[in-house]
């Protein structure tokens, strides 16, 4: 079945710099491709996604891209604030399936 | 609260007891899913429905049980036969494949005691 991969387990960055999160999957035939950001004791909240038929996509601070023949897909924020310190989970969903098979997640630290 | 809604959101649960956690959803949402994290860990599926009177097993799903007799609800029970129950539970719901509007509930602590 689908596997995914999420690196780094914890990244710490300071106010104001770029972080980058990186997902591999192991499916070919994956074509969905979320991420959700949780906060502490909170529920996972989707912050953006993307599919298959495109390359990359952005949400002002917030892009995605992907890179179907690497099998690999980035979560990047730029111009970082407090409030996105959070545990970040990338997400496959293979076609046809109803589920999505998540990361490990990343605990993003913003350094003030 | 987002369209899905979980409870309790804390439990306690003697060892031996089954307990079950709670799981609606208003969305219309055609599945529904059951997630277990631990302290520092991912999201590990337990259990998932893509039709009402239908699920299926997901990787963990060993001391657990569901039903699906509404499309609205997806309970989990927690049986004593699942070793260490002690962790934080999730409900989510989607439309169909791929899952779109994958939409998380806010979770039930549980720990048994």
């Amino acid at each position: 079945g689908e596997n995914v991969e999420q690196h780094p387990s914890t990244l710490s960055v300071q106010e104001g710099d770029s972080a980058v999160i990186k997902c591999t999957y192991s499916d070919s035939a994956s074509n969905y491709f979320p991420w959700y950001k949780q906060e502490l004791g909170k529920r996972p909240q989707l912050i953006i996604d993307i599919r298959s038929n495109v390359g990359e996509k952005k949400d002002q601070r917030i892009a995605v891209t992907l890179n179907k023949t690497a099998k690999h897909f980035s979560l990047h924020i730029t111009e970082t604030q407090p409030e996105d310190s959070a545990v970040y989970f990338c997400a496959a969903s293979i076609q046809g399936a109803q589920k999505l098979v998540f990361g490990q997640g990343t605990r993003l630290t913003i350094n003030p | 609260d987002g369209g899905i809604t979980q409870s309790p959101k804390y439990l306690f649960r003697k060892e031996g007891q089954n307990v079950t956690l709670s799981c609606e959803q208003n969305l219309n949402h055609d599945a529904m899913y059951w997630y277990r994290q631990d302290p520092g860990q991912g999201l590990r599926l337990i259990y998932y429905s893509q039709i009402v009177n239908d699920f299926q097993k997901g990787d963990i799903a060993e001391g657990y049980s569901v039903s699906r007799e509404k499309k609205e609800s997806f309970p989990l029970t927690v049986t004593s036969a699942q070793k260490n129950p002690t962790a934080f539970y999730l409900c989510a719901s989607s439309f169909a494949a791929p899952p779109l509007g994958y939409t998380f509930g806010s979770g039930t602590r549980l720990t048994v005691v």
